[in-house]
């Protein structure tokens, strides 16, 4: 089984509705990410978290907003969606503990705004 | 604040022969790490390699090497033997350990097609 999973893979969906994207892990990790990536642009971050209570905004985080649930949930939001915000999203983990502060990342969610 | 800049949007290479992926990066800070990943066109992300700053010998992983490059602040990618399934999107990544939350600052990315 896939230690971080993000639902759902993809999305269509129209301007100005309320989207969710999730996502979970089973690897223990308190740190979780989530990136867009944008052709041309790589991945850029949007909100990380060190745990359930500390939620921290990335370089780009207008228009979304996050939810940590859980140690192993992660929770990204799109209160009104907008063209733009078409891209690809990926959450990730990490446990700096571990030594090599490698980041883990889920499978992505392609979401299109129409 | 960081920047990582990867210059060639796309290269080919044939089977079996050598290439290099160029990264450059930005900061004023002496100690972090660097990373290059790779995404087939599943769309995973998969980590290839990894250098700490602080260590001089160039980080190898299989077919995989680094020619990291402190002082000009340049991060290459060789991989030798190319082999078609190693044609996806390679990303270079660098990672603060002041202060950052242990974020990754990307590059734009470059493409690799391995021809048969």
């Amino acid at each position: 089984d896939a230690d971080v999973t993000q639902t759902p893979r993809n999305r269509i969906t129209k301007t100005g509705k309320r989207i969710m994207l999730e996502c979970s892990q089973t690897k223990g990790h308190d740190r979780m990410y989530w990136y867009r990536q944008d052709p041309g642009l790589g991945l850029r971050l949007i909100y990380y978290s060190f745990d359930v209570k500390d939620i921290n905004k990335g370089e780009i985080s207008d228009g979304y907003s996050v939810s940590r649930q859980a140690q192993a949930k992660f929770s990204l939001s799109l209160e009104s969606a907008i063209p733009n915000q078409t891209a690809l999203y990926f959450c990730a983990t990490s446990d700096p503990a571990g030594g090599h502060n490698e980041q883990f990342f889920g499978p992505g969610t392609r979401l299109t705004v129409l | 604040a960081q920047t990582v800049t990867q210059s060639q949007p796309e290269m080919s290479v044939q089977e079996a022969e050598t290439v290099t992926l160029s990264c450059t990066y930005d900061t004023s800070e002496s100690n972090y790490y660097l990373f290059w990943y790779k995404q087939p066109p599943s769309r995973q992300m998969i980590l290839v390699i990894r250098q700490e700053a602080y260590k001089q010998q160039n980080a190898t992983e299989n077919r995989f090497s680094v020619n990291f490059q402190k002082a000009a602040k340049s991060f290459s990618l060789k991989i030798s033997d190319s082999q078609l399934g190693d044609t996806a999107m390679y990303f270079c990544a660098f990672m603060s350990l002041y202060n950052q939350g242990g974020k990754l600052i990307f590059g734009q990315g470059t493409e690799l097609s391995v021809k048969p």
